[in-house]
């Protein structure tokens, strides 16, 4: 079984800060990791995957992401945040590349302050 | 259109009466998902079809539930004796293979009164 763990239900930060978004996974098998935004009133977007191919994975929009097996953690960086970066951020895992079955986390809500 | 729809976008049921949800996904998508978000919590599995057959239905949380996809393309979610509990996003997703990118609709809201 496979499960995410996102802590905490929201995150604010100021623009041009740091943003972080944590995020562990529990699997049995070596995981597919996925990093989804849900901008207001728009459907999932996918932000970044990891597929074992790099353990550091670049996404769009300047965030990224680093696999780190021996924490088994997922988190989410940016080196500065954007007021148009304010969303609901899911990560989610799958035993396999295919996006056929993804856990999801139930999601952090980041605010952007001016 | 471009992207994969859903409708109705709203839907508000009687708690016991039948519905119907559909999704239209991207053209030339083989693969399409069910998901179902309920309030604070992320998206949860339902079930998977690759073509018109459904390759995963583990997700559905009981026989009230049911999903086709006769021809490939468009699929029906059913939920039969509404219950207030399946208040919840219906979230449809379609990608052209079970390992490439899946793209989301922007769900249906269903409330059970």
């Amino acid at each position: 079984a496979q499960s995410v763990t996102q802590l905490g239900s929201h995150v604010s930060v100021s623009e041009g800060a740091l943003v972080l978004l944590r995020c562990n996974y529990s699997s049995s098998v070596p995981p597919y990791l996925f990093w989804y935004v849900q901008y207001p009133n728009q459907g999932l977007q996918l932000l970044l995957k990891y597929t074992s191919a790099a353990t550091l994975v670049k996404g769009i929009n300047g965030f990224e992401a680093e696999f780190k097996k021996s924490e088994t953690s997922f988190h989410l960086t940016k080196p500065s945040a954007h007021m148009s970066d304010a969303a609901e951020y899911f990560c989610a895992v799958s035993d396999s590349g295919a996006n056929s079955k993804l856990t999801f986390g139930k999601g952090i809500t980041l605010s952007v302050r001016p | 259109g471009a992207g994969v729809s859903q409708t109705p976008s709203n839907k508000v049921t009687e708690k016991g009466k039948y519905v119907e949800l559909r999704c239209d996904p991207i053209s030339g998508h083989t693969a399409l998902y069910w998901y179902r978000q309920s309030l604070g919590q992320g998206p949860e599995f339902l079930i998977y079809f690759q073509g018109t057959g459904a390759a995963d239905d583990s997700g559905l949380p009981n026989d009230r539930f049911f999903a086709v996809r006769p021809e490939g393309s468009v699929s029906t979610l059913k939920i039969q004796r509404t219950e207030r509990g399946d208040s919840a996003v219906y979230l449809c997703a379609s990608s052209f293979g079970p390992g490439d990118e899946a793209f989301f609709g922007q769900g249906t809201r269903l409330t059970v009164v």
